[in-house]
């Protein structure tokens, strides 16, 4: 069946340092979505995106969607303490089924 | 709008034992899903439906019951509840397949 994975697990970074997790399926997706899920929260819609090698921005979060349509990545630029949580993509390969990946856990000193 | 209510927020079951969580959404949404998320592990699909009457496992069905008459509801059944399904389980709606998921606020479910 179609497998997400997503890299690093964890990453802890120092206010103001960037951050990026990668995510990569082992099938096309006809779409790829992003969540954040604060610590003891559900997780929260942040994008969708649909198209070959689409890049999308949200204030200081930077979304693209590989050309193969396997792999996506989510950059945040000069994190902040509110930024902290887990971030979890989802393919989606058009048989109606969301496949979560692993997600990766932000933790951010100030 | 009231979202996606999941009741109830906590459970202490008994091995053995059967019951049902509830999911209602309010947005008029066609898609639902039930996902059960392990401590520092993703979510994984349990069982969804594209609308009323319409259901499909996914790919941790075995144990779990669901059904969908109508388009608001989406019950989750345990069957005889094991130490292995304790989790934290989410409900999900979406308007379609095409949509972003909501996600209710979960079921904390502990088996002893």
């Amino acid at each position: 069946g179609q497998q997400v994975m997503q890299i690093p697990q964890y990453q802890h970074v120092q206010e103001g340092e960037d951050f990026t997790t990668y995510c990569n399926s082992s099938t096309t997706l006809s779409n790829i979505q992003w969540y954040k899920q604060r610590p003891g929260g559900h997780p929260v819609f942040l994008i969708q995106l649909v198209k070959s090698g689409e890049v999308k921005k949200q204030k200081r979060l930077t979304f693209q969607f590989g050309e193969a349509k396997k792999n996506s990545s989510l950059h945040i630029t000069a994190t902040q303490t509110t930024d902290v949580g887990t971030y979890f993509c989802a393919g989606d390969n058009a048989g109606n089924m969301l496949t979560f990946g692993g997600g990766t856990r932000l933790m951010v000193k100030p | 709008n009231a979202g996606v209510t999941q009741t109830p927020k906590f459970q202490v079951l008994k091995t053995g034992q059967s019951m049902t969580l509830q999911c209602a959404q309010d947005m008029n949404h066609e898609y639902m899903s039930w996902y059960r998320q392990d401590p520092g592990m993703g979510l994984r699909l349990i069982h969804y439906s594209v609308g009323a009457g319409i259901t499909d496992q996914g790919e941790v069905p075995n144990g779990y019951n669901v059904s969908r008459s109508t388009t608001e509801d989406f019950p989750l059944r345990l069957l005889s509840a094991a130490p292995s399904q304790t989790s934290v389980y989410f409900c999900a709606s979406s308007y379609s397949g095409a949509y972003g998921y909501t996600f209710g606020s979960g079921t904390r479910l502990t088996v002893v």
